[in-house]
């Protein structure tokens, strides 16, 4: 069974910061991981995902992740926070057949001007 | 993220009434996910169709909530006789095949029950 934790249901930084938005993961097979975004009253937007390539993955909008799996971890990062970042992030694990997907509880970002 | 169309946006209905959810996936898709998200929760999975069949409905109430993807048309998600716990937003995601990634998802519906 799979399942995601993301620690910090709330993350706020400055502009300009490094963001950090943390999960780890639990699964018994080798894990698709994917972060998503979600602004207001909207759906979800795909920044990244890891399907069993390179290990540090580079997504949409200045974003990238590292999957390491000896800490269960797929932590997502950003150099730089810009105000547009503020949003509701999900990090989602997929078995890769069946095709369902489970999500993490989600963090809220928000960005300090 | 524009591709898979649901309607309505959003959706108020009163205690008992029927709420009806439609989703158009991606050109091409044939594979339906339908997930819904509680106020400041992450999204839980409720069912997977394939047209015309339901392939896991494991995450769907036992009761009051079905749902269908015809062979021509949207997929339906249904829920009979609504309470207020069933006040959520409900996604739906499309693929063109099983394995596939990633989904994509349509903007949802918001769900109030008054």
């Amino acid at each position: 069974a799979q399942s995601v934790t993301q620690l910090g249901s709330h993350v706020s930084v400055s502009e300009g910061a490094l963001v950090l938005l943390r999960c780890n993961y639990s699964s018994s097979v080798p894990p698709y991981l994917f972060w998503y975004v979600q602004y207001p009253n909207q759906g979800l937007q795909l920044l990244l995902k890891y399907t069993s390539a390179a290990t540090l993955v580079k997504g949409i909008n200045g974003f990238e992740a590292e999957f390491k799996k000896s800490e269960t971890s797929f932590h997502l990062t950003k150099p730089s926070a810009h105000m547009s970042d503020a949003a509701e992030y999900f990090c989602a694990v997929s078995e890769g057949t069946g095709n369902q997907f489970y999500f993490g509880t989600g963090t809220s970002l928000t960005v300090i001007p | 993220n524009a591709g898979v169309m649901q309607n309505p946006r959003h959706l108020v209905r009163r205690r008992g009434q029927e709420a009806r959810l439609r989703c158009s996936p991606m050109k091409g898709h044939s594979h339906v996910y339908w997930y819904r998200q509680l106020p400041e929760e992450g999204l839980k999975f409720m069912v997977y169709l394939q047209k015309e069949n339901i392939i896991d409905e494991s995450g769907m109430p036992k009761e009051r909530f079905s749902a269908e993807f015809p062979k021509e048309g949207p997929s339906i998600l249904r829920i009979q006789q609504v309470v207020r716990g069933d006040s959520a937003a409900y996604f739906c995601a499309s693929s063109p095949e099983q394995g596939a990634q990633p989904q994509h998802f349509g903007d949802g519906t918001r769900l109030s029950i008054l």
